[in-house]
């Protein structure tokens, strides 16, 4: 059994580009989350995806999207970057939506927006 | 809405107990996490309680939950410095899996 893996590891990008960070949940787990964690502070629930589906959404802009396929692989996209940004997006994969909710994390893409 | 706060900063000695506190404001919340944050690493779910629960041990975690005062604490007995991390309390309610997180509290644990 795979952890949950995440690409790229770090990325340094312009204010106004894209970007899109990827995942890798964790075999058999149909739900993913993504969080955004700034510098010494604790993860943002940005949204969730279950099945494939936009499950929930935090206080995050639609300039924040995301996608879930089939093979358990996610994708974060962020539109017109902005200089707060900047910080650790971490994605987690779950069995399901029943509590307790057992996350598990990956390693994040540390996001560098100048 | 909700939120969790937790104080910045714990030292202990080696061998000592540790206790992390941790205050929310969801009422509704039915679970209650402690996570681990290595640097560089992800987010490690160390254990979780049902909020009909008073307390919880695994091992050398021992969780407290004061539900009216809305207080949570994670006391790890005999700290070692392989325990030097960031802890973060966090919580979740609702149909969906949307876990509020704390701010976080640095451990340091001194040899």
């Amino acid at each position: 059994e795979t952890g949950v893996t995440q690409s790229p590891t770090h990325l340094i990008k312009t204010r106004g580009q894209q970007v899109t960070l990827r995942c890798s949940s964790q075999s058999g787990h149909n739900t993913v989350s993504w969080y955004q964690q700034a510098l010494g502070q604790g993860p943002q629930f940005i949204f969730q995806y279950y099945r494939e589906e936009e499950n929930g959404r935090g206080n995050f802009p639609p300039r924040f999207s995301g996608l879930q396929f089939p093979n358990y692989s996610s994708e974060l996209n962020v539109n017109a970057l902005e200089l707060d940004d900047s910080a650790l997006y971490l994605c987690a994969s779950s069995l399901d939506l029943a509590g307790p909710y057992e996350q598990y994390f990956g390693p994040g893409t540390r996001l560098t927006v100048t | 809405g909700e939120d969790v706060e937790q104080s910045l900063f714990l030292s202990v000695r080696e061998g000592d107990s540790s206790v992390i506190n941790c205050t929310y404001t969801d009422s509704s919340s039915t679970y209650l996490y402690w996570y681990k944050q290595e640097p560089g690493a992800g987010l490690q779910l160390l254990t979780y309680i049902f909020s009909n629960m008073d307390m919880k041990q695994d091992q050398r975690l021992t969780v407290l939950l004061n539900k009216k005062d809305k207080h949570l604490s994670l006391r790890i007995a005999d700290t070692q410095t392989g325990d030097s991390a960031i802890y973060f309390c966090a919580e979740s309610s609702g149909g969906y899996q949307k876990v509020t997180f704390g701010t976080g509290t640095k451990l340091q644990v001194i040899p």
